[in-house]
């Protein structure tokens, strides 16, 4: 009931192209769901995070769709840049004890 | 201001011994959390102090082991080091208890 469910495993998407990476959770008792990326050699760096009383959040290229009924939420990266090219980890809590997914290697091609 | 610290950035180390990691949270932060990351099992959530006190723990045993000072400075001890214990071990630390957690670059030890 602890695990977030995260997929696809790897990505891989073209310049200006869209990426999506979906996670799923059990435990209705987690209130904070942040999106990390992480460059190798490098700590996660926060993206972007929601709560479960709305179901979207943007800021700048990245919206977090949050489906509370369904327990999934999704990162969305509009306009994918070469930049872009890292892990991006999902992670779940209720209280400072982050639940990770596994992970999504994504990465965008000129 | 300036991020999370850890150090040392490498370790390397041989079985059986014992190592200290040591992390100093964002200024003003007084939560610090320990994660461990390897390549087979991912993230995974050691503990977590607040006003030095362990507030969560992980399913890791009682070997890895950590606190938190009045400055809220952590360190983490592992001891009888074992082979799978190599990994990259993250500090991430947060206001208070309940907040957005900001991630160190991390202290990549090795057991040899």
């Amino acid at each position: 009931q602890q695990q977030v469910k995260q997929s696809p495993q790897s990505l891989i998407v073209q310049k200006g192209g869209i990426s999506i990476i979906n996670c799923a959770y059990e435990n209705t008792a987690f209130d904070y769901f942040p999106w990390y990326q992480q460059f190798p050699g490098k700590g996660p760096a926060l993206l972007i995070a929601i709560r479960p009383d709305v179901s979207e959040k943007k800021e700048g290229r990245f919206t977090i769709s949050f489906n509370k009924s369904a327990k999934q939420f999704s990162l969305h990266i509009m306009d994918s840049q070469p930049g872009d090219s890292a892990t991006y980890f999902c992670a779940a809590s209720k209280t400072d004890k982050l639940i990770f997914g596994t992970g999504t290697r994504l990465q965008v091609f000129p | 201001k300036a991020g999370v610290t850890q150090t040392p950035r490498y370790l390397i180390k041989t079985r059986g011994q014992q190592v200290t990691l040591s992390c100093s949270p964002i200024s003003g932060h007084r939560s610090v959390s320990w994660y461990q990351q390897t390549p087979g099992q991912g993230l995974q959530f050691l503990f977590e102090y607040f006003s030095e006190t362990q507030r969560n723990k992980g399913n890791f045993p009682g070997r890895f082991s950590g606190r938190q000072f009045s400055n809220s400075r952590s360190e983490m001890n592992v001891s009888t080091l074992e082979l799978g214990d190599s990994a990259l071990y993250l500090c991430a630390s947060s206001p208070s208890m309940g907040n957005t957690q900001y991630f160190g670059p991390g202290t990549r030890l090795t057991v040899l």
